[in-house]
């Protein structure tokens, strides 16, 4: 069966700092991988999703980056951080099919930055 | 542009049945899916509609109408532990992006 790691689960770290997130997925090959942001009492936003080992694609321009070395690896970086950058930021996965459309997300990060 | 509406709120009483309906207005169309997600926690996939028409699973029911813009999720012999966010979410273009609604927060009571 697929799993999908996140880690870490909280992180609180303070503005200016950097950031790595990193998104792992286990029991599948070549998925699609997303990253989301939610805000408190926001809907899902999402930021960068990957067809394919280095293929980025940027939804909202911020000071945000991802990158995807491997193909079940999915990273969400920052150089410098932001109070906006507050959030619970989410990682799913999809199978890359015309007939399967359903995305599974991981446990999350809850990032705090003060 | 891309619009999802959803109540914010909604409160219902152990073992009723409660609907939660969204309307959507996006650029293009290819299925509906509702997920939920108890506080602090993942969004769990609950529902996927793509033809109109009402689908079954369980307690859980969602409803889609294209032409209208519009799809409910129905939940029946609520339990407490049906408290949580309701997202709608429309799979809109390519690559499986998916657009979200803000989400509608139910809360079960006895």
């Amino acid at each position: 069966s697929q799993t999908i790691h996140q880690w870490p689960a909280t992180l609180v770290q303070p503005v200016g700092s950097p950031l790595s997130l990193e998104c792992t997925v286990e029991g599948t090959s070549n998925p699609n991988l997303y990253w989301y942001r939610q805000a408190a009492g926001r809907g899902l936003q999402l930021l960068f999703y990957s067809v394919g080992i280095g293929q980025i694609s940027s939804e909202v321009p911020q000071n945000l980056s991802a990158s995807r070395p491997q193909d079940r690896q999915f990273i969400l970086s920052s150089k410098k951080l932001l109070l906006s950058d507050s959030g619970f930021y989410l990682c799913a996965w999809s199978v890359r099919s015309q007939g399967s459309k359903t995305q599974y997300f991981g446990p999350g990060t809850r990032l705090l930055v003060l | 542009g891309q619009n999802i509406d959803q109540p914010t709120e909604m409160t219902a009483t152990e073992g009723a049945i409660v609907q939660i309906n969204c309307t959507y207005q996006t650029s293009g169309f290819n299925g509906l899916f509702w997920y939920q997600q108890h506080a602090g926690e993942a969004p769990t996939f609950l529902s996927y509609n793509v033809l109109d028409g009402l689908e079954e699973k369980g307690r859980f029911s969602s409803f889609l109408s294209r032409s209208k813009g519009y799809s409910y999720l129905l939940l029946k012999e609520l339990q407490m532990k049906d408290s949580a966010s309701y997202l709608c979410a429309v799979f809109s273009g390519g690559y499986n992006k998916l657009i979200f609604g803000a989400g509608t927060r139910l809360a079960v009571h006895p």
